[in-house]
């Protein structure tokens, strides 16, 4: 089992739209979840960090996170082509050493 | 307040020749992290660094690759002998604490290297 996993997708949703992406994680101690944007060819952009169980709003963006189901997700509010890019969650495990672990991503298309 | 940065932003080397990335963290963070990304893939770690301190290289190939971070000036990942499977996008982060409980991870531009 991966120690962070997510769908690759891609997640086609039309322009505004709520984008829902998923992803879960092995190690029942982790405490602290990121959700990082990756445009194609750029670097991953920080979005949202999120360390407490339940809803974290910032702008369009939504962080859920619920450690006794090891779930965390990213809600897009009212999708709009920009916001097509790859979504990646990145997760502090605590197994031995602390280590940012991170999904492989999941592609969302937004459709005009 | 400049982010992290990265240099060169492309760099093309033959196969054989070294190749030396380099990369200054945000100003206050000490703390530096190494990823590579091939094409259509995840990020995969490769080495944690502080000041003069090498924490955690268990993502870094045993042979060819090198990383320091000295006291003074950037952090460097060393590639030597470059193989065309080096061919990829390398990424740096800073935060400003190392490793705990919750610290966020700032990345640079990005280096593509292409091995011919």
């Amino acid at each position: 089992q991966k120690e962070v996993e997510q769908n690759s997708g891609p997640l086609s949703v039309p322009e505004g739209a709520i984008a829902s992406l998923n992803c879960t994680y092995s190690d029942r101690g982790s405490q602290s979840f990121f959700w990082y944007r990756q445009y194609s060819g750029k670097s991953p952009e920080l979005i949202m960090s999120i360390y407490s169980n339940g809803d974290k709003e910032d702008g369009r963006f939504t962080a859920q996170l619920n450690k006794a189901s090891q779930y965390v997700s990213l809600l897009i509010r009212d999708s709009q082509p920009s916001d097509s890019a790859t979504y990646l969650c990145a997760v502090i495990t605590t197994s031995g050493t602390y280590k940012y672990i991170f999904g492989t991503g999941t592609r969302l298309k937004v459709l005009a | 307040n400049a982010g992290v940065m990265q240099n060169p932003r492309h760099l093309v080397r033959r196969r054989g020749q070294e190749a030396r990335l380099r990369c200054s963290p945000m100003k206050g963070h000490s703390h530096v992290y190494w990823y590579r990304q091939l094409p259509e893939e995840g990020l995969k770690f490769m080495v944690y660094l502080q000041k003069e301190n090498i924490i955690d290289e268990s993502g870094m190939p045993k042979e060819r690759f090198s990383a320091e971070f000295p006291k003074e000036g950037p952090s460097i990942l060393r590639i030597q002998q470059v193989v065309r499977g080096d061919s990829a996008a390398y990424f740096c982060a800073s935060s400003p604490i190392g490793q705990g409980v919750m610290y966020e991870q700032y990345f640079g531009p990005g280096t593509r290297l292409t091995v011919t």
